[in-house]
């Protein structure tokens, strides 16, 4: 199966500065990488994903870079707003339908 | 999102009793998965279905078992309920765009 690290487990970062999530991956067989966020007592849900032929995605203030021969993914926050605190967990899929998460980033934006 | 539910939303069980979560979707997808969420764990895999009366094991399926009668609902059991699966019970189905999570059942076992 497959194995993803994430780092760091908890982030606190002033208000309107950047946040960086860091994944690596160990099967280099997997092809498709989502980020989800989960805000307190809430499900899990998909803000951005990155398939193994890009090396970047941007969604307004998200980013997400893949670096596949190191095996490595992050998402980027930038000017970070209260609304962002939350979980956010990485995840990432071989060629198939089962997606292995990362333990997650509690990230706390202090206004 | 309507398309997936989870029933019940919390339930207070005791140790030794049978125990079953129920998986609701109206998107006619095809996967349908069942995880665990605890503290310093993440997300991890219970059982998955890959269609009607198809089902295959996660990485923490000891004591669980599941069924799939129905496209639409997946059935997690808890054979006999310990209190180490005291958890978040999320149920998810894979479409398009990834998974889409139900809203989870609060389990503990006293």
């Amino acid at each position: 199966g497959e194995n993803v690290e994430q780092h760091p487990s908890t982030l606190s970062v002033q208000e309107g500065d950047s946040a960086v999530i860091k994944c690596t991956y160990s099967d280099s067989a997997s092809n498709y990488f989502p980020w989800y966020k989960q805000e307190l007592g809430k499900r899990p849900q998909l803000i951005i994903d990155i398939r193994s032929n890009v090396g970047e995605k941007k969604d307004q203030r998200i980013a997400v870079t893949l670096n596949k021969t190191a095996k490595h993914f992050s998402l980027h926050i930038t000017e970070t707003q209260p609304e962002d605190s939350a979980v956010y967990f990485c995840a990432a899929i071989l060629a198939g339908n089962q997606f292995y998460f990362g333990t997650g980033t509690s990230l706390t934006v202090i206004p | 999102d309507a398309g997936i539910t989870q029933s019940p939303r919390h339930k207070v069980t005791e140790t030794g009793t049978p125990v079953t979560l129920r998986c609701h979707q109206t998107e006619n997808h095809r996967y349908m998965y069942w995880y665990r969420q605890d503290p310093g764990h993440g997300l991890r895999l219970i059982h998955y279905s890959y269609g009607v009366k198809d089902t295959d094991k996660g990485e923490v399926s000891d004591g669980y078992s599941v069924s799939r009668s129905k496209t639409e609902d997946f059935l997690l059991t808890l054979e006999s309920a310990t209190s180490s699966q005291t958890s978040v019970y999320f149920c998810a189905t894979q479409g398009s765009y990834g998974y889409t999570f139900g809203s989870g059942t609060r389990l503990t076992v006293v």
